[in-house]
């Protein structure tokens, strides 16, 4: 069975840090560009960040460049995404996808989501 | 970025009703478009991807079209397991943005 396994949510300080993990199983997790998506409470979904195969390349929403850095070790199929200097607006749950490019970017296998609290 | 919006937000039906949901892009996309379904709790789910290209899995009540700016996701016949929420996304353009979301609930 394909799977992702988000990890490692909690609540958190303002400007404190936290690390995602998502654990793959059931396809060749090195084979696929992976993605992290959030959805904040009563509002919708935003992309965040996703890496290539390889890890060579790496994008992020602008809101969070410079303060989250997504990773990936396909020796342990596993997807990271570290987030430092959190803020209250990052409050979400996380969810780890994996890419289908066909023709555009789209997510076709999702975790069931981390959840994420940043508050004092 | 590409801004998306849906419309109705909320859409009241019954079992067996035709439902249409519109998804609009603030530019031309092509046919880069995805609709998702979320049910409360859940992730979501890939219905629809190349604005028309049915996911493996998803039954042929569910269907899209559309092209540049205006999509459509049409269901059929709505089933008791279709009461969800349904969002768009462009997928041509990074950030990779969504619709707000249309919820269709039981009337």
């Amino acid at each position: 069975e394909v799977q992702l396994v988000e990890s490692g949510g909690g609540l958190v300080q303002p400007g404190g840090s936290l690390r995602l993990s998502c654990a793959a199983s059931g396809f060749t997790f090195s084979n696929y560009w992976m993605t992290w998506v959030r959805q904040t409470p009563g509002q919708g979904l935003e992309w965040v960040a996703n890496i290539k195969q390889d890890g060579s390349e790496q994008d992020y929403v602008e809101s969070v460049k410079g303060r989250f850095t997504i990773s990936r070790d396909n020796a342990k199929n596993s997807l990271y995404l570290q987030m430092n200097s959190l803020r209250a607006d990052d409050t979400a749950v996380y969810y780890c996808a994996r890419a289908l490019l066909i023709r555009g970017y789209y997510m076709d296998v999702w975790g069931k989501g981390s959840t994420v609290t940043v508050s004092s | 970025d590409i801004q998306m919006t849906q419309s109705p937000s909320s859409v009241s039906a019954s079992v067996g009703d035709r439902v249409t949901i519109t998804c609009r892009a603030s530019q031309d996309i092509s046919n880069w478009l995805a609709w998702y379904q979320q049910k409360p709790g859940k992730a979501p789910k890939l219905l629809i991807y190349v604005a028309s290209s049915l996911q493996s899995g998803v039954p042929s009540r569910f269907s899209g079209s559309g092209s540049g700016t205006d999509f459509t996701l049409t269901i059929s016949s709505l089933q008791p397991e279709d009461f969800a929420t349904y969002f768009c996304q462009q997928a041509n353009t990074f950030p990779l943005t969504f619709g707000p979301g249309t919820k269709v609930d039981i009337k």
